[in-house]
C-alpha cells in the first residue's frame, strides 16, 4: 500500500503570487504522479499526470515536478479560479488534499 | 469529447445493496487501452477509488471494500456499473465514475490517472 502525504493542509495566497504544494509518498512511486483540482460541489479535475504533463487545455502556469518519493505542483501567478483543493494521485491512492485559498 | 454520467437512487436503506451506473458518450466503452473506475467523496472529506473495470470485464477493486463491490460492464449501451452491498451510513457519499487512463511501463510498473470524470452523484445511506 503507498500512503500519500500533502503538505501543508490549507496554504493562504493572494492572486497573483506562487503557490507551492507538496506530495510525498511512502515508497518510491518512480515518476507516476498526478494531480487534481476539485472546487467546491464540482468533481475532480486532472491538472497533471506522469508528474510533469499538463492534460488538455490545462493553463502553463500549473507545473509539477519531482520523482521518487518528493513532488511538487507549482501554481504560478495564482487567478481567482485556482483557489480550490488539489490532490495528489499514484494507482488507486489519493493524497489527502491541499486547499489553497485567499489570503 | 468524452462524457461520463453518473445514474442511480439517491437514498439507499441501511444493509442494502447500492448500484449506480455510468453512462459514456462521446467515445466508446469498448476502448482496449482504457479502464472506467467508481470514486467516492464522503461530504466535506477526501478521495476514494472503489474500483475499474474495462471493456472485458476484467477488474480490479479498492482492497478495502473488495468484499463488497461487484462492477460490470455493458458494451452495448456504453454503461458501466457499481454495486455496493451491505451499505452503511459510512457509504454516504458522492459517487463519481472516471475514464481510468491505465497502462504498465517499463520494469512492468502500472501507471494511471483518472480522466475525465462524471459529475457525481450523492448517495445517502438511511437507517
Amino acid at each position: 500500500e503507498i500512503v500519500l502525504t500533502q503538505s501543508p493542509v490549507t496554504l493562504s495566497v493572494s492572486p497573483g503570487e506562487r503557490a507551492t504544494l507538496s506530495c510525498r509518498a511512502s515508497q518510491s512511486v518512480s515518476s507516476y504522479l498526478a494531480w487534481y483540482q476539485q472546487k467546491p460541489g464540482q468533481a475532480p479535475r486532472l491538472l497533471i499526470y506522469d508528474t510533469i504533463n499538463r492534460a488538455t487545455g490545462i493553463p502553463a502556469r500549473f507545473s509539477g515536478s519531482g520523482s521518487g518519493t518528493d513532488f511538487t505542483l507549482t501554481i504560478n501567478s495564482l487567478e481567482p479560479e485556482d483557489f480550490a483543493v488539489y490532490y495528489c494521485q499514484q494507482r488507486g491512492y489519493f493524497g489527502p488534499g491541499t486547499r489553497v485559498d485567499t489570503k | 469529447q468524452l462524457q461520463l454520467q453518473e445514474s442511480g437512487p439517491g437514498l439507499v436503506k441501511s444493509s442494502e445493496t447500492l448500484s449506480l451506473t455510468c453512462t459514456v458518450s462521446g467515445g466508446s466503452i469498448s476502448s482496449i487501452t482504457d479502464y472506467w473506475g467508481w470514486f467516492r467523496q464522503p461530504p466535506g472529506k477526501g478521495l476514494e477509488w472503489v474500483g475499474s473495470i474495462n471493456y472485458s470485464g476484467t477488474t480490479y477493486y479498492n482492497p478495502s471494500l473488495k468484499s463488497r463491490v461487484t462492477m460490470s460492464v455493458d458494451t452495448s449501451a456504453n454503461q458501466f456499473s457499481l454495486r455496493l452491498t451491505s451499505v452503511t451510513a459510512a457509504d454516504t457519499a458522492v459517487y463519481y465514475c472516471a475514464r481510468d487512463v491505465a497502462s504498465t511501463r517499463g520494469a512492468g510498473q502500472f501507471v494511471n490517472w483518472f480522466d475525465p470524470w462524471g459529475q457525481g452523484t450523492l448517495v445517502t445511506v438511511s437507517s
